[in-house]
């Protein structure tokens, strides 16, 4: 059961567009979500990060959103660069058996178009 | 400040045998978490360790098993390996009590399993 989903697996964008990442999940009892970046031959690494008493962080060009009712987040990017090229992955929190655990979607390719 | 430091990066093992992954987090985390990385099916969490006990568990078999150190250093093993398992192996170390902050982890380059 994939709690955590990103539907899109790839999303190319030109440079200075916008480009927006969209992940779902199914747990209402997430209360924390994070944004990672892959590249190739690297470990993620951390991006952004939304509370759920939150709707809006917002971070230079990275700004997450997130709609509690409709279980759905999205990061946008503006404007997009040829360097944001790479993986996305959101992650989604929540307590279980008295631990935060983290679950991960699958990742979403966003290749920038010079 | 040194990152996540994961051995061997690339690793090629045969069907049945058994494997140890290292990984040596930032200095002053006491959390370390693994995960499988598979094309398709994003990152599945493995296990998380603080202060050398296992916190949390994903939904793996038996054949994956881990320990962390009183160094916070952390091991994980997978017995009989099957095809399936070939994957990259992340580990991630984070500064947080899982029992409470919420906070990003960092992630070592990853350990490359190739299951022949």
């Amino acid at each position: 059961d994939q709690q955590v989903k990103q539907n899109s697996p790839s999303l190319s964008v030109q440079e200075g567009r916008i480009s927006i990442l969209n992940c779902d999940y199914t747990n209402s009892m997430f209360d924390y979500f994070l944004w990672y970046k892959k590249y190739p031959a690297e470990g993620p690494t951390f991006l952004i990060s939304i509370s759920s008493i939150k709707d809006k962080n917002e971070d230079g060009r990275f700004t997450v959103f997130l709609n509690k009712s409709a279980k759905h987040l999205s990061l946008h990017i503006v404007p997009s660069q040829p360097g944001d090229s790479a993986v996305y992955f959101c992650a989604a929190s929540a307590y279980s058996g008295g631990y935060q655990k983290v679950t991960f979607g699958t990742g979403t390719k966003l290749q920038v178009i010079p | 400040k040194a990152g996540v430091t994961q051995t061997p990066r690339y690793l090629i093992k045969t069907r049945g045998q058994q494997v140890t992954l290292s990984c040596s987090p930032i200095s002053g985390h006491r959390s370390v978490s693994w995960y499988q990385q598979t094309p398709g099916q994003g990152l599945q969490f493995l296990f998380e360790y603080f202060s050398e006990t296992q916190r949390n568990k994903g939904n793996f078999p038996g054949r994956f098993s881990g320990r962390q150190f009183s160094n916070s250093r952390s091991e994980m093993n997978v017995s009989t390996l099957e095809l399936g398992d070939s994957a990259l192996y992340l580990c991630a170390s984070s500064p947080r009590d899982p029992r409470k902050v919420n906070t990003e982890a960092f992630f070592g380059q990853g350990t490359r399993l190739t299951v022949v």
